[in-house]
């Protein structure tokens, strides 16, 4: 069964600074990819997508992903933080095998941006 | 965007009670929904797949007999914990997919369920 891992569980950065969350899933094939982000408490929003085309996938407030298909990755960037980025990310991946094409997700990262 | 609803948005129960959290589209028709849980510092755990019409499909382990899916319309589903015990606690999330983007699901906030 597919699987998503995080390898980052607590980042903590500082403003301006830059920031890459890892995330690899399990097996290839047709792939969707997904990066959420939920800020404090508030329901989780979807930041950027990937479903085929260019591996660089831009997104809202600056963040970006890249597809690496070799490599199972699909990383999230954003090249200067700021404190409103304050939330915690998480990385998913569609399954298409079986009955219903759900989502998979990843254990999340959360992230603390200081002023 | 789409907007999700989940009410309510937290509720305290006795064990052995029941509770419905009900999850709706606000402003599109929501031929898919999908029930998640959360646990504290984990990640969202599928439950179930719903689509408009039919039975729930749930995922591996989950009881259908204890959390029962009901998708009545396209812009409601409820989910109902039976008997509810003191691990039912937890945080329970929808999200919604339809027709148009159905490649994207929004999310509803949550309801933090609470069994003393």
């Amino acid at each position: 069964a597919q699987s998503v891992s995080q390898h980052n569980h607590h980042v903590i950065l500082s403003e301006a600074a830059s920031l890459e969350l890892g995330c690899n899933y399990s097996y290839g094939g047709t792939v969707n990819l997904f990066w959420y982000v939920q800020y404090p408490g508030q329901h989780l929003q979807l930041l950027l997508k990937y479903f085929s085309g260019d591996p660089l996938v831009k997104g809202i407030k600056g963040f970006e992903a890249e597809f690496i298909k070799s490599k199972f990755s699909f990383n999230l960037r954003k090249p200067s933080v700021q404190w409103s980025d304050t939330a915690e990310y998480f990385c998913a991946v569609k399954d298409y095998g079986g009955a219903t094409n759900k989502l998979i997700f990843g254990t999340g990262t959360l992230l603390a941006v200081q002023p | 965007g789409a907007v999700v609803s989940q009410h309510p948005s937290r509720v305290i129960c006795k064990s052995g009670t029941s509770v419905k959290i009900e999850c709706r589209s606000l402003d599109f028709q929501a031929t898919t929904m999908f029930w998640y849980r959360q646990f504290p510092k984990q990640s969202l755990m599928l439950m179930a797949t719903s689509n408009e019409g039919s039975k729930a499909t749930y995922e591996q382990g989950v009881e259908k007999d204890k959390f029962l899916i009901n998708h009545a319309s396209l812009t409601l589903s409820t989910l109902t914990v039976t008997s509810a015990h003191p691990e039912d606690s937890s945080f329970y999330i929808c999200s919604a997919s339809g027709l148009a983007g159905a490649d994207e699901q929004f999310f509803g906030p949550g309801t933090r369920l609470t069994v003393l």
